[in-house]
């Protein structure tokens, strides 16, 4: 199983600033995956983050919000832009490959004030 | 696209008792089920799945069961411990191809009572 490396692990942050979430996997991956999930809720994708080109957003999200970098096929950022108390939220990288397992890693727990 | 329905939303059984907790998904095409449990403050963690080719699979006292022709899919938990009390979810993907999702339950949050 891959073992998935998120920084920071929470962090509490100024409405209107930008915090960039990163994803280290510990071996290469296919897939890399960003989720949002809610206090108390599931799991909402917000994004495949694509190695070398631009990620593919789901319904609801779009790229100037929450840009995201893949340069390889290890690491992947995440930035949650011009932030509100609304983005108040765990964000979770995911990796697999496909016919694989997807791992999860421990999330970041943002909160904005 | 794809919506997975699971129930319950909270379960509460004894230390020894069994634990079920079920989902149904609408797309005919997922081929892929795993489920997840989720401890506070941690990630979701991978603990049984199954493909659409196989009927159930066992790992101790955790099982999984599949229905295609139903569209749903169940985990049992035999002889429960307090260490199982966690949220659990659902999900399903179509593997095959050169891209793959999950879609997600809304979870279930299971308490083992010592």
């Amino acid at each position: 199983s891959a073992v998935i490396s998120q920084k920071p692990s929470r962090d509490i942050c100024q409405r209107g600033t930008s915090l960039t979430i990163q994803c280290q996997v510990d071996s290469q991956v296919t897939m890399m995956f960003w989720y949002r999930q809610q206090p108390g809720q599931s799991l909402t994708l917000i994004a495949t983050a694509n190695q070398g080109s631009e990620a593919t957003y789901e319904s609801g999200f779009v790229i100037d919000k929450f840009p995201i970098s893949r340069p390889n096929l290890t690491f992947s950022t995440l930035t949650v832009s011009n932030m509100s108390p609304e983005d108040s939220s765990i964000y979770l990288c995911s990796g697999g490959a496909a016919n694989t397992e997807a791992f999860f890693g421990q999330g970041t727990r943002l909160t904005v004030v | 696209g794809e919506n997975v329905e699971q129930h319950p939303s909270t379960l509460s059984v004894q230390e020894g008792d069994s634990a079920v907790i079920k989902c149904t998904y609408s797309d005919s095409a997922s081929n892929y089920f795993p489920w997840y449990k989720q401890e506070l403050g941690k990630g979701p963690q991978l603990i049984i799945d199954i493909r659409s080719n196989v009927g159930e699979k066992k790992d101790q006292r955790i099982a999984v069961t599949l229905n295609k022709t139903a569209k749903h899919f169940s985990l049992h938990i035999t002889e429960t411990q307090p260490e199982d009390s966690a949220v659990y979810f659902c999900a399903a993907s179509y593997y095959g191809g050169s891209n793959y999702k999950l879609t997600f339950g809304k979870g279930t949050l299971l308490t083992v009572n010592p």
